[in-house]
């Protein structure tokens, strides 16, 4: 078992729907949760990172981390077109610098 | 550079052949990543390397994998004997320093073994 679950989906939504991704974990030492975003046919890019437990905003993304859970979630408010990409959940130990990655949600936003 | 660059951006070769792939990192970074990232799969960590320094190679599949960064900027992974599982997107990432949340990923080497 991958230390690092995420469903593939595919996920389809309108525009302007609220949208939840998920990851779980079974690795207590991970402290660093990232989320990347990889458009089709490119490297994965930063969207936001916490450290331990909590939430944390930017613009229409919150990242949620519960660590007593070993559940991390992003949500997208007002979903649009161009979010429409494959989100990864990442996440790396205090003492690692090695990124786990999760395999990625593939999201679909429609006009 | 203005980005992590990689190439070739496509590779096929013959089962038995070595392979080299390239990365050239953003130029003030420190610590540049390989990982293996299969179709519908997230990134798989290789290696890292610290300027010239190599600090983990415990992700590399097989003695057949190696990695090099001799000046602590170019890095170079080469697969010898290629096998067909070894076909993978190859993805190169750099980061101001080891420890950095943010990493920046080239665009991949797609390499097929047939």
């Amino acid at each position: 078992q991958k230390e690092v679950e995420q469903d593939p989906g595919p996920l389809s939504v309108p525009e302007g729907a609220i949208v939840s991704l998920n990851c779980t974990y079974s690795n207590s030492a991970f402290q660093y949760f990232m989320w990347y975003r990889q458009y089709s046919r490119k490297g994965p890019e930063l969207l936001m990172y916490t450290y331990s437990s909590g939430n944390k905003e930017d613009g229409r993304f919150t990242a949620q981390v519960d660590k007593s859970s070993k559940y991390i979630s992003l949500f997208i408010r007002d979903s649009q077109p161009s979010d429409s990409a494959t989100y990864l959940c990442a996440m790396r130990a205090n003492s690692g610098y090695a990124l786990n990655f999760g395999k990625g949600t593939s999201l679909l936003v429609t006009p | 550079g203005a980005g992590v660059s990689q190439s070739p951006r496509y590779k096929v070769t013959k089962r038995g052949q070595d392979v080299t792939l390239r990365c050239d990192p953003i130029s003030s970074h420190a610590t540049l990543y390989w990982y293996q990232q299969a179709l519908g799969q997230g990134p798989e960590f290789l290696t890292y390397f610290n300027y010239e320094a190599q600090p983990d190679k415990s992700g590399l599949p097989s003695d057949r994998f190696s990695a090099e960064r001799p000046e602590g900027s170019i890095s170079t992974l080469t697969i010898q004997r290629t096998e067909q599982r070894d076909s993978a997107m190859y993805r190169c990432a750099s980061s101001l320093l080891a420890g950095d949340n943010e990493q920046f990923f080239g665009p991949g080497t797609r390499l097929t073994v047939l």
